[in-house]
């Protein structure tokens, strides 16, 4: 069963607003991942946070992982057109030998 | 590095014939994975390999999906024979480590006729 579910499906913003989605799994994880993939092209890793880590910063984007609520979330701030992109959560079982990626969430900026 | 290069990039079939993908992941990653990406189902783990060695292919729908990795800079997604459920995007990532980041490839685009 997938294991990562993204939260919302999609969300529509204006230029320099902030972005947040969000991630549930189900079951332990070591780490968890954020993937960024434009119409037609393949995925981009954005960042990887492991489960012993609370939040992680890399430029614009922020992530936090609450293991007790085994949730995620993605903080785009002052998001930009270029943006626009569909967003993935990935997990790991906690043997780490399985990998799930959510349904994703499809990010729409208006210039 | 020219990153996961995958080929063909567009693969258009008939359905009962048979079709291979392949992969050539970036220098020096020994882990290679290959999913599969439909409107209906998403994102879906096929197999992965570590080292070579293929470590889980839950994923694989059926017999008629079949991979090899016979070294560490080259891998096949093979499907015989190919039925129009098949249609997707098929991608092709490699990482340092399995549990890393990993680097997705263009993607082939199969469609069966």
């Amino acid at each position: 069963s997938q294991q990562g579910e993204e939260d919302p499906q999609a969300l529509s913003i204006q230029e320099g607003e902030n972005a947040t989605m969000n991630c549930s799994y189900k079951t332990s994880i070591n780490n968890l991942q954020w993937y960024r993939q434009n119409s037609g092209r393949g995925l981009v890793h954005l960042i990887l946070i492991r489960s012993n880590e609370r939040e992680k910063h890399s430029g614009r984007l922020r992530v936090t992982l609450d293991t007790s609520k085994k949730s995620s979330s993605l903080l785009i701030t002052a998001s930009r057109a270029a943006d626009t992109a569909s967003y993935f959560c990935a997990t790991d079982g906690f043997r780490g030998n399985q990998f799930y990626f959510g349904t994703g969430t499809s990010l729409t900026v208006i210039p | 590095d020219a990153g996961v290069i995958q080929s063909p990039r567009h693969e258009v079939t008939e359905m009962g014939q048979e079709v291979t993908l392949r992969c050539k992941p970036i220098s020096g990653h020994n882990s290679l994975f290959w999913y599969r990406q439909t409107m209906m189902r998403g994102l879906e783990l096929l197999i992965y390999f570590n080292n070579n060695v293929p470590i889980d292919d839950s994923g694989m729908p059926e017999d008629r999906f079949s991979a090899k990795m016979p070294n560490a800079s080259f891998s096949t997604l093979k499907i015989q024979p190919s039925e129009p459920r098949d249609s997707a995007v098929y991608f092709c990532a490699s990482s340092l480590g399995q549990n890393n980041e990993q680097f997705f490839g263009p993607g082939t685009r199969l469609t069966v006729l």
